[in-house]
């Protein structure tokens, strides 16, 4: 069964610093994975969609990478804003999985001003 | 184009009692699933589909109920509810090759109380 992990599972940084946040999956046969951003009593927003072909995509201040083999995806978000202060998921999609995504329990940040 | 529509956004029910939780999507979506939220326990799938008249049971299908008649259109039926329901619950839709659209939309959500 995939596992996907979330660390840190919470992170506060000022604003101007840029934030590493990491997801780790255990089974390297995905068809994508995608980052979310979620703000409380929110919904989730999509912020980057990446094909398991795909290395990396990126999206203003966001880029996504993905290393399928060891299982890692990082997201970097370059010189943090206030506004960027939310839950961030990332979810796997598996090749035997049609229609289910498999979520991390999501990375919580604060950006302080 | 409205994404993922959910309805209604908040409901109170009480133990016992039976709703439906209503999701449409507008993208021609082959797949649409079914999640609820909890506290400490993340994203938990209940039941998705990968096209019209195909459903299957997710991580948590227990006291849900789901049919899919038409592309658009993928209600959620609670049939006994009981208070460990009490969640938030989100509907997600993927899934267009003509558009290349591969990536999962949802909504905005559904707060249910059960009391």
């Amino acid at each position: 069964k995939q596992e996907v992990t979330q660390i840190p599972a919470a992170l506060s940084v000022p604003e101007g610093e840029n934030l590493v946040l990491n997801c780790s999956f255990t089974d390297s046969a995905i068809y994508n994975l995608q980052w979310f951003r979620q703000d409380p009593g929110k919904g989730l927003t999509s912020l980057l969609l990446i094909q398991s072909s795909q290395r990396e995509q990126t999206s203003g201040r966001l880029n996504a990478s993905l290393d399928k083999s060891s299982g890692r995806s990082t997201l970097y978000i370059a010189a943090s804003q206030p506004g960027d202060s939310a839950t961030y998921l990332c979810a796997v999609r598996g090749t035997d999985s049609w229609g289910k995504l498999q979520f991390g329990a999501g990375t919580q940040v604060v950006v302080t001003p | 184009n409205a994404g993922v529509t959910q309805t209604p956004k908040f409901q109170v029910l009480k133990t016992g009692q039976s709703m439906t939780l209503q999701c449409a999507q507008d993208m021609n979506h082959e797949y649409m699933s079914w999640y609820r939220q909890d506290p400490g326990m993340g994203l938990r799938l209940i039941h998705y589909s990968v096209g019209a008249g195909i459903t299957d049971q997710g991580e948590v299908p227990n006291g849900y109920n789901v049919s899919r008649s038409t592309t658009e259109d993928f209600p959620l039926r609670l049939l006994s509810a009981a208070p460990s329901q009490t969640s938030v619950y989100f509907c997600a839709s993927s899934y267009n090759k003509d558009r290349g659209d591969y990536g999962y939309t949802f909504g905005s959500g559904t707060r249910l109380t059960v009391v």
